[in-house]
Parts: C-alpha cells; structure tokens; sequence
C-alpha cells in the first residue's frame, strides 16, 4: 500500500513569494490534515478536511495561507506571501475517518516539505 | 484548551540499555494519548495509542507506555534500546470530548551510543 505523498521534499523561496506544497493521501481515507512542525517544536494541526468539506482550519492564519481538497482526494496548501516565520516542514497526513478513537482511525503521515523563507 | 509537555528535550541512553520519555498532558478528562517517532527527514509514525481500559499499552518495535491518572503522565518506556531507536519522539493529546485537533509536545530527541 502507498503512503502519503508529498511534494516537493525542499523548497526555499524569498519573503513575499508565494509558494504551494501538494499532498496525495492514502488511497480512500477520508480525512486528511496538514501540519506545520517548526524547528524544535511539535507539529501543529493547521487544517483537517473530511472529504473535500473543512471540519477545523482554527489554527490556519487565513490572511496568508489558503488549502483545499480537490474532489475529496489530493490537496494543495498555499502561502501567500511568505514570511520568515513560515519557516517549517509542513506535514501532510490521512486516516480513514475523523474520530481518533476509531479502530482504524491512525493517521499516516507523509515526509514532509521542508520550507526555508530567507 | 489541552496541553502537553515532554520535560526532556535530549535523552542519551547506551544500546542495550532501559529507556523512560517522560510526558505530561493538562486535560480536565481522559484524553486520547498518543506516542509517536520521527526519523530525519520522515514523517511520524505511530507507535502506542490510549484510549481507555487497560493502563499500560503495548506498542510497535517493543515500546510501551503507562497511563497514570494521579500523575496526568503517559511515559514510553522500552526494556532494551536498540541503535535504530534512535530518532525524536513526541507525545500528542487529543480532547475526548468534542473536537479531535490534536496536541503534540516539543519531542524528546533520542541519543543511543554503541
């Protein structure tokens, strides 16, 4: 069975580009979340889709970044225009359904896109 | 809100040797409690999950990990270290009672010398 995919591995761009980073989960989970791990810290939950609808982009700073799901499967994360802050590996995971405490409910997770805003 | 906190940003153990990664979670219920590894440049992968019932969980590649409601701790524990154990490792929480966002902790990077 394949994993998460993500692309690119690396990216380093100026501040005040824009820059997308592109997820593919796991053939059929339905949920699928984006982190973004800093240097040093744990991941933080950005975003978490079920299906193609938004179940909590609290955490989401939405005058600069931007996600969505096309048709419930791939999904794109945006950030437009970078900040030095910005600065992370932005993690890409899918699991089966929403609630955690489901038998089948692990979240797999993808390798990450390392994002250097210089 | 939940809160995590790994006290331990380094742990060296010798191959071989018992392992303990502490972690304490702030939550006003049970939470779901969660273990994790990173390797560089890999995503997690789960090793241990709580949820309720028997308090002391067995894990992948021989960890395990005990809930201890007095002390709001779910400490990862491995009998014997191995080289490839090597890697980060975090503690995550997740509320049990209406949203699912989990919260992880700073992670705790293992040290194994030969």
């Amino acid at each position: 069975e394949a994993g998460v995919a993500q692309s690119p591995r690396y990216k380093i761009i100026e501040k005040r580009q824009s820059v997308a980073f592109w997820c593919n989960p796991i053939s059929g989970h339905a949920t699928l979340y984006w982190y973004q791990q800093i240097l040093g810290q744990g991941p933080k939950l950005l975003i978490q889709f079920q299906n193609n609808g938004v179940v909590d982009d609290s955490q989401l700073p939405k005058d600069r970044f931007s996600a969505e799901r096309l048709k419930g499967v791939d999904s794109t994360l945006k950030i437009q225009p970078a900040k030095l802050e910005d600065s992370a590996v932005y993690l890409c995971a899918s699991s089966l359904g929403e609630r955690p405490s489901g038998t089948r409910n692990e979240q797999f997770f993808g390798p990450g896109t390392r994002l250097t805003v210089l | 809100a939940q809160s995590v906190t790994q006290p331990d940003i380094h742990i060296t153990v010798s191959e071989g040797a018992s392992l303990e990664l502490r972690c304490n979670y702030s939550y006003g219920a049970t939470p779901y409690l969660f273990w994790y590894v990173q390797s560089p440049g890999q995503g997690l992968q789960l090793l241990l999950k709580y949820f309720s019932g028997d308090t002391l969980v067995q894990g992948i590649k021989g960890f395990e990990a005990e809930f201890k409601r007095s002390q709001s701790s779910f400490n990862l524990r491995k009998p014997s270290v191995h080289w490839s154990d090597a890697a980060e490792y975090f503690c995550a929480v997740v509320a049990s009672g209406g949203s699912y966002i989990p919260t992880f902790g700073r992670g705790t990077s293992l040290i194994v010398h030969p």
